[in-house]
């Protein structure tokens, strides 16, 4: 069974504080995706990774960072967290098959109150 | 650009009904098809996926076909369960684009 983890279920920072989230995955997947998602609003897309030390901007990365350091880890940073960015945080992950995508894989998610 | 148009929930649904959830899309070239499913808590998971025009996926009694010709993919199941309530999202993904697109969900509610 494909593995995707989030570091935490439920976070709770306050504004200003530095937040790391990390997402792990062990299907040796090349592509691994951080989306926030928001009620009305389904799925935002935040950053991807194609492969390690790349990184490439979704809709709404404004606010944000990301780090994929190995194949296997994508970290999702909040450099100086707002209450706006309270929100639930998915990580998925997925195979390159050829020029298309398949499946994606999705972690449980972190749902992060900032006060 | 790519979209997904799913129908605004919530759908409210006696147990033992049918259940149809619509989904449209605007896509370039010809675009893979999915349906997503959160449970309440939990990431989404895959439901079932078409590849090409004509194809139908199933998966759990629930079924789409690929309509080209309509631009859709409507999600049926012909009698639903109250572990069916969840939120249901469409989505594409068109090659070369390495970017799914999503519908904004919608939920699923069913009463015994």
């Amino acid at each position: 069974d494909v593995k995707v983890t989030q570091s935490s279920r439920y976070l709770v920072k306050r504004t200003g504080e530095k937040v790391f989230l990390e997402c792990v995955q062990d299907m040796d997947h090349e592509n691994m995706f951080w989306y926030r998602q928001d009620p009305g609003l389904g799925l935002r897309l935040i950053y991807f990774s194609y492969d390690v030390k790349m990184k490439e901007k979704g809709d709404i990365p404004e606010g944000y960072s990301v780090s994929r350091e190995k194949k296997e880890r994508f970290s999702l940073i909040l450099e100086s967290a707002s209450t706006n960015q309270t929100s639930m945080y998915l990580c998925a992950s997925g195979h390159q098959g050829g020029t298309s995508i398949d499946t994606q894989y999705f972690g449980p998610g972190t749902r992060l109150t900032v006060l | 650009g790519n979209s997904v148009t799913q129908m605004e929930g919530p759908v409210t649904l006696s147990e033992e009904a049918f259940l149809t959830i619509n989904c449209t899309y605007t896509a370039t070239g010809y675009p893979s098809l999915f349906w997503y499913v959160q449970y309440p808590g939990e990431g989404l998971q895959l439901l079932l996926k078409a590849t090409k025009a004509d194809d139908k996926g199933s998966n759990k009694g629930f079924e789409a076909t690929y309509r080209k010709e309509t631009t859709s993919f409507h999600l049926e199941k012909g009698s639903v369960q109250v572990s069916d309530s969840a939120v249901y999202f469409c989505a594409l993904e068109s090659g070369g684009s390495y970017i799914p697109t999503f519908g904004r969900g919608t939920s699923l509610i069913v009463h015994p």
